[in-house]
């Protein structure tokens, strides 16, 4: 069964542009989160989608964004970049709502913004 | 004060070693405990998953929690020059998928 698969895997942007970071889950699994780390922070948690609806949101401006389609691939839109951004962004699914179902990451996509 | 707090180390210890990485948390609503595996540039790796007190066994790997203490710890036995990683412990509570984390630990096995 192949993994979490994220697109792209690099990312170098300008202060000021958007940007949008894809994930496609585990084959069925239903629910999509998205997390930031950075070495200051480490890994926070940004928003978790089921069934195309945002079921959680963390402590993030409303720059981040995202979006999850029928077929459960999801996307994040960062728009006005800023240079504290740039972070490895990851994704996990998880086959349903929640409860005790693991998550998978997957490899991440680093957005480096100057 | 965060709500899952871990030594970020850098812990260096000698192949063969037992390692323990370890986290304390305040939520008393967090139910499923984890601990994944980051290596450089990568994704974090579930490594175990936990949902009540007590140890779980897996291979080279002992995880333990104590609810009552609200304290999680890592065991690796046999520690390899491969496990050379950063740690981290997930938590989460019974409601949605959102993880909590602990800032890892960096660890490396030395030959």
């Amino acid at each position: 069964k192949a993994g979490v698969t994220q697109t792209p895997r690099y990312l170098i942007k300008t202060r000021g542009q958007q940007v949008t970071l894809s994930c496609s889950p585990i084959s069925g699994h239903r629910s999509v989160s998205w997390y930031q780390q950075t070495p200051g922070q480490g890994l926070q948690f940004l928003f978790e989608y089921f069934s195309e609806t945002q079921r959680n949101k963390g402590n993030f401006p409303g720059r981040f964004s995202g979006r999850q389609f029928s077929n459960s691939r999801s996307e994040m839109n960062v728009s006005t970049l800023e240079l504290g951004d740039s972070a490895l962004y990851l994704c996990a699914s998880t086959s349903w709502a929640g409860g005790s179902d693991e998550q998978f990451f997957g490899p991440g996509t680093r957005l480096t913004v100057l | 004060q965060k709500e899952v707090e871990q030594d970020p180390g850098p812990l260096s210890v000698p192949e063969g070693a037992i390692v323990s990485l370890n986290c304390t948390y305040s939520n008393s609503a967090f139910q499923y405990f984890m601990w994944y595996r980051q290596y450089s540039r990568k994704g974090p790796e579930l490594l175990m998953y936990t949902y009540s007190s007590g140890n779980k066994e897996d291979g080279r790997f002992t995880a333990q929690v104590d609810k009552s203490s609200k304290y999680i710890s890592l065991f690796i036995r046999d520690s390899q020059p491969s496990d050379s990683a950063t740690y981290l412990c997930a938590l989460k509570t019974g409601g949605g998928n959102k993880l909590t984390f602990g800032t890892g630990t960096q660890l490396k096995v030395e030959l």
